[in-house]
């Protein structure tokens, strides 16, 4: 039973556009949620993360805004660059484990 | 600084085979995690270690699976009796420590192939 779900494999963005990443999790007792970015043939790269007392973190053109309620996350990236192409990951934390989504596959387009 | 680093890059081996995978965590990290990646998977959870000890051990599949950090330090997983379904990519994670954000540092992998 899947705990953090990314229900989209891909998703192609325009450069210069806004990237919208989603994810849902069904475990209310996490208390911390990341996201991870990682390119072919290297390891995941930590991003931004929130707590879950937060509904927002913004760290220059990344932003992660979270509705509890909704059990739901989303990674906003402005503007889209071409670095940005990769899969990025979300993921959930709680008993000091991290539960990985399966990722979806950001494609920049020129 | 140096980051995780993990030997070897890539592993063949045949089916039934006993092999060994390495990670070097963040030189003063004291929580290390191990991980898999199958196709299309996000980083499955292994086995994390507190300093020596394994703090938590639950996603180990089933005994043929075992991981060492003798000096908490570097870590070794090893496979024994190795299935084709063991195929996959072995991550290693290490951090400050373990709770908080825990923000996890990650290695390139160890691409293991079962034939």
């Amino acid at each position: 039973d899947q705990q953090v779900k990314q229900n989209s494999p891909s998703l192609s963005v325009q450069e210069g556009r806004i990237s919208i990443l989603n994810c849902d999790y069904t475990n209310s007792m996490f208390d911390y949620f990341l996201w991870y970015k990682k390119y072919p043939a290297e390891g995941p790269t930590f991003l931004i993360s929130i707590s879950s007392i937060k509904d927002k973190n913004e760290d220059g053109r990344f932003t992660v805004f979270l509705n509890k309620s909704a059990k739901h996350l989303s990674l906003h990236i402005v503007p889209s660059q071409p670095g940005d192409s990769a899969v990025y990951f979300c993921a959930a934390s709680g008993d000091d484990k991290i539960i990985f989504g399966k990722g979806t596959r950001l494609h920049i387009l020129p | 600084g140096a980051g995780v680093s993990q030997t070897p890059s890539n592993k063949v081996t045949e089916k039934g085979k006993y092999v060994e995978l390495r990670c070097d965590p963040i030189s003063g990290h004291t929580a290390l995690y191990w991980y898999r990646q199958s196709l299309g998977q996000g980083p499955e959870f292994l086995i994390y270690f507190q300093g020596t000890g394994a703090a938590d051990d639950s996603g180990l599949p089933n005994d043929r699976f075992f991981a060492v950090r003798p000096e908490g330090s570097v870590s070794t997983l090893k496979i024994q009796r190795t299935e084709r379904g063991d195929s996959a990519v072995y991550l290693c994670a290490s951090s400050l420590n373990a709770g908080g954000p825990v923000e996890q540092y990650f290695g390139p992998g160890t691409r293991l192939t079962v034939t």
